[in-house]
């Protein structure tokens, strides 16, 4: 199945700051890549999403990026503020066969943002 | 208007007995999904339900089973539990059988098993 890598697993930045969370994915049918965040003691929550035919995405201070030669994408968050700080999942999804409707997710980031 | 919910919130249990957990999807929503988030492993999918049949499940035991009602909440039952079962079951729906497009999380339920 996909194997998706997601680094670094903490991340602390300066409020203003940027911040840029970078995974990989194995499988180059992988069609579909969002993004979660998930705040303590809360599920998580689509911030951001991608399709492969697409190679960038912006959402007022979010934006996704998608390398499909490189099977990597990563997520930049500019201007950071204390309620950036929360666990931030990638994910893929390879549509086919045994693996229809299933997200494989990465690891996580902890992104602590500092006033 | 009400978003996932889950119950319990919290649950101990000691090994080899059984689990039930339950979801209710956000009003409309006819695909149920169940995840597992153990500590540092990120979310690992158990389950998918969509209008009352199970479409796909991932790489767990038989003791992991469920099923999706006829008004779309789904229950998750895990039998024989083990030690690492102990985590944090993550309930989320969507509106029809489309895999794309965002998924609703519950809170979850905790499950420690000792």
């Amino acid at each position: 199945g996909e194997n998706v890598e997601q680094h670094p697993s903490t991340l602390s930045v300066q409020e203003g700051d940027s911040a840029v969370i970078k995974c990989t994915y194995s499988d180059s049918a992988s069609n579909y890549f969002p993004w979660y965040k998930q705040e303590l003691g809360k599920g998580p929550q689509l911030i951001i999403d991608i399709r492969s035919n697409v190679g960038e995405k912006k959402d007022q201070r979010i934006a996704v990026t998608l390398n499909k030669t490189a099977k990597h994408f990563s997520l930049h968050i500019t201007e950071t503020q204390p309620e950036d700080s929360a666990v931030y999942f990638c994910a893929a999804i390879v549509d086919r066969g045994s693996t229809l409707g299933r997200l494989y997710f990465g690891r996580g980031t902890q992104l602590t943002v500092w006033p | 208007e009400a978003g996932v919910t889950q119950s319990p919130t919290h649950l101990i249990k000691t090994r080899g007995q059984q689990a039930t957990l339950r979801c209710s999807p956000i009003s409309g929503h006819t695909s149920v999904y169940w995840y597992q988030q153990a500590l540092g492993l990120g979310l690992q999918f158990l389950l998918w339900y969509d209008e009352g049949e199970e479409r796909n499940r991932g790489n767990f035991p038989p003791r992991f089973s469920g099923r999706q009602f006829p008004n779309y909440s789904s229950e998750l039952n895990v039998n024989a539990l083990e030690l690492e079962d102990s985590a944090l079951y993550l309930c989320a729906s969507r509106w029809g059988a489309s895999t794309w497009g965002e998924l609703f999380f519950g809170e979850g339920s905790r499950l420690t098993v000792l």
